[in-house]
């Protein structure tokens, strides 16, 4: 059960966008629209951002958003602010072996 | 308020058990589908297990298949996860986490607050 692809790292500045990268396979991101993405501050619970690829849930702002073309998904956050700082993860189903969810290694977003 | 309230954690030698619990509140617990998810320090979101609403369904991350159990008590609204023969790389924080919707694999939208798990002798 490999993780996802993250990049370790991106930083921002203010009112500035970023993308974080999430590559898999066919057998999970690029086979299934079950892509989510969390948002982690330090000692604290994650916090969904983005489900089913590209829906936010009530709450979240909309300067979030996610996509995918292929095997790897996006999560693009516009307009950075200081408390977007923070880790993101993102997840898939998968259907290799048993179902089962597969996270990526985590990005630490650096808000110059 | 959706909530969910961990609880169970602490430190137990190699080889032990201990049983981990999750108190629901706010939400018609059986209509979704719950999952466990563990950080170990310093490290990444690892999802261990899930079960559906009903808990008729289980699902396991190969690391812990055949040494943990994954159960649900809908009249009590509480999840639990039995973690037998436990090893030094078990050693995280659990999260609980309701999914979206009623299949696991949705989304995570509410999280517990974590509880903590120490394997060391």
């Amino acid at each position: 059960q490999s993780a996802l692809t993250q990049p370790a790292s991106v930083s921002g500045s203010p009112g500035q966008s970023i993308t974080i990268s999430c590559t898999g396979t066919s057998s999970d991101v690029g086979g299934y629209n079950y892509v989510s993405w969390y948002q982690q501050h330090p000692g604290k619970a994650p916090k969904l951002m983005i489900y089913e690829v590209s829906n936010r849930p009530s709450g979240v702002s909309n300067r979030f958003s996610g996509s995918k073309s292929g095997n790897t998904a996006s999560l693009t956050i516009s307009g950075l602010q200081a408390e977007d700082e923070a880790d993101y993860y993102c997840s898939s189903y998968t259907s290799s072996s048993t179902p089962h969810v597969v996270f990526g290694g985590g990005t630490k977003l650096t808000v110059l | 308020e959706v909530q969910l309230l961990e609880s169970g954690g602490g430190l137990v030698q190699p080889g032990g058990s201990l049983r981990l619990s999750c108190a629901a509140s706010g939400f018609t617990f059986s209509s979704y589908a719950m999952s466990w998810v563990r950080q170990a320090p310093g490290k990444g979101l690892e999802w261990v297990s899930a079960i559906s609403g009903s808990g008729g369904s289980t699902y396991y991350a190969d690391s812990v298949k055949g040494r943990f159990t994954i159960s649900r008590d809908n009249s009590k609204n509480t999840l639990y996860l039995q973690m037998n023969s436990l090893r030094a790389e078990d050693t995280a924080v659990y999260y609980c986490a309701k999914a979206y919707s009623s299949s696991f694999f949705h989304g995570m939208d509410v999280w517990g607050q974590g509880t903590t798990v120490t394997v060391s002798s």
